[in-house]
């Protein structure tokens, strides 16, 4: 099945500082999701990116989809403890099927 | 504001046991979608719906089934627990398909078989 390629898997920060992570793949989407997950809780949508070269904030989080429309890029700056997470790329699973396909994620831990 | 309502929040079955994971909206979302998600492996499509009475195979399927009897609720049901079934399940709803609009997660249920 198609795969979305996250990294890094995990990181680990001092709050303050700028954090970057990225969503590749070998197929073409026409939208790019980022999600957050908070400990002991489910998946909440972050950031939607609809259109190739878009660049969409929410907050102190920036997110791009990638020109080719194979890549996604999620940075957020000036990090504090509430950050911390588990955020993922998502895009849809084609059709009229109402699901996603997920990359792994990347695991973010902030030290105060 | 319920949202997307998962139960149990947490279950430990024996091996060879069945047991049914609750799912319900109060949204009337049409799409709704299972997903378990284990450590390094991200969320993994398990069964998924397209409204009442429709409902598909996803990615890992074997030893679960679904039904959609109603809009509200997509119950899943292990038919005998196995340890590879240990995982954090997910429930998922949405209005339209793919990433049209926002899809709204359950808080998860953490199963372990033993």
């Amino acid at each position: 099945g198609q795969q979305l390629n996250q990294s890094p898997q995990s990181m680990f920060i001092q709050e303050g500082e700028d954090v970057s992570m990225n969503c590749t793949s070998s197929s073409i989407f026409n939208t790019w999701l980022w999600y957050k997950q908070d400990p002991g809780e489910g998946p909440v949508l972050l950031i939607a990116l609809y259109k190739a070269g878009e660049l969409t904030s929410n907050g102190r989080l920036t997110a791009q989809f990638g020109i080719t429309r194979k890549d996604s890029f999620l940075n957020i700056s000036a990090s504090i403890p509430s950050d911390v997470g588990i955020y993922f790329c998502a895009v849809p699973n084609g059709g009229s099927q109402g699901n996603l396909i997920f990359g792994k994620g990347t695991k973010l831990s902030v030290k105060p | 504001n319920a949202g997307v309502t998962q139960t149990p929040k947490f279950q430990v079955l024996k091996t060879g046991q069945s047991m049914t994971l609750q799912c319900a909206q109060d949204m009337n979302h049409e799409y709704m979608s299972w997903y378990r998600q284990d450590p390094g492996m991200g969320l993994r499509l398990i069964h998924y719906s397209v409204g009442a009475g429709i409902t598909d195979q996803g990615e890992v399927p074997n030893g679960y089934n679904v039904s959609r009897s109603t809009t509200e609720d997509f119950p899943l049901r292990l038919l005998s627990a196995a340890p590879s079934q240990t995982s954090v399940y997910f429930c998922a709803s949405s209005y339209s398909p793919g990433g049209d609009t926002e899809a709204f997660f359950g808080q998860g249920t953490r199963l372990t078989v033993v």
